[in-house]
């Protein structure tokens, strides 16, 4: 986590709460967005992922929007956890099949007990 | 659950000095990844690899660096003479065919360079 965490924007919400999270990405021809979770000292853990083609995509507790209009992605997480606080990234794939991601800079969620 | 698992978990080196990060793919996945993170930004791609070769690098990706699959189940970043600013965390990433998106990764490794 301390890898990741210096100058990140931070969410806190009340656990319990929903909590919305929200990135802007920047390549208009990416095809794939994905969510992934970095916890402290770990690796990124994938959450969800949407294609280009469609605006929603629900999962256990969480749902991804995706807004291609203004380029906007956002993770929502019904009833957060404590066990949820962790920094958030969204990544974008270019078309072509195994591209590399590109990441954004990441949110923190802290969720208060 | 399969998972990439990552060697060691820290590395302290001097500058100058080569280093071999190693990983361990998921055993049904051909298509890996080596992506890192410096302290406080974004996860940046450096490599991918598919087929013993690599697909594709980004500019972080120069001369200093290699990797290889040694065998059916290794896949390793070499740095060969470590400067300051590699410092980082490194992330071993692995992915099905045909399904690259779902990119799994590793637990990282720390790299200090002193």
């Amino acid at each position: 986590g301390e890898s990741v965490g210096l100058h990140l924007p931070t969410l806190s919400v009340q656990e319990g709460d929903n909590s919305i999270i929200n990135c802007a990405y920047s390549n208009s021809a990416s095809d794939y967005f994905i969510w992934y979770k970095q916890e402290s000292g770990k690796g990124p853990q994938f959450i969800i992922d949407i294609r280009s083609n469609m605006d929603k995509r629900q999962g256990q507790r969480v749902t991804v929007l995706l807004n291609k209009t203004v380029k906007h992605l956002s993770l929502q997480i019904a009833a957060t956890q404590p066990g949820d606080s962790a920094v958030y990234f969204c990544a974008e794939r270019s078309p072509g099949g195994n591209t590399p991601l590109v990441f954004g800079k990441g949110t923190r969620l802290s969720v208060i007990a | 659950e399969p998972e990439v698992t990552q060697t060691p978990s820290h590395q302290v080196t001097q500058m100058g000095q080569e280093v071999i990060l190693r990983c361990v793919p998921i055993s049904n996945h051909l298509y890996f990844y080596w992506y890192r993170q410096i302290l406080g930004q974004k996860v940046e791609f450096l490599v991918s690899f598919y087929n013993n070769e690599i697909s594709e690098k980004s500019e972080i990706f120069d001369d200093q660096f290699s990797v290889e699959r040694p065998d059916g189940s290794n896949f390793t970043l070499k740095i060969r003479s470590t400067k300051l600013e590699d410092s980082a965390m490194y992330f071993c990433a692995s992915s099905e065919p045909g399904r690259g998106t779902t990119q799994y990764f590793g637990p990282g490794t720390r790299l200090l360079v002193l």
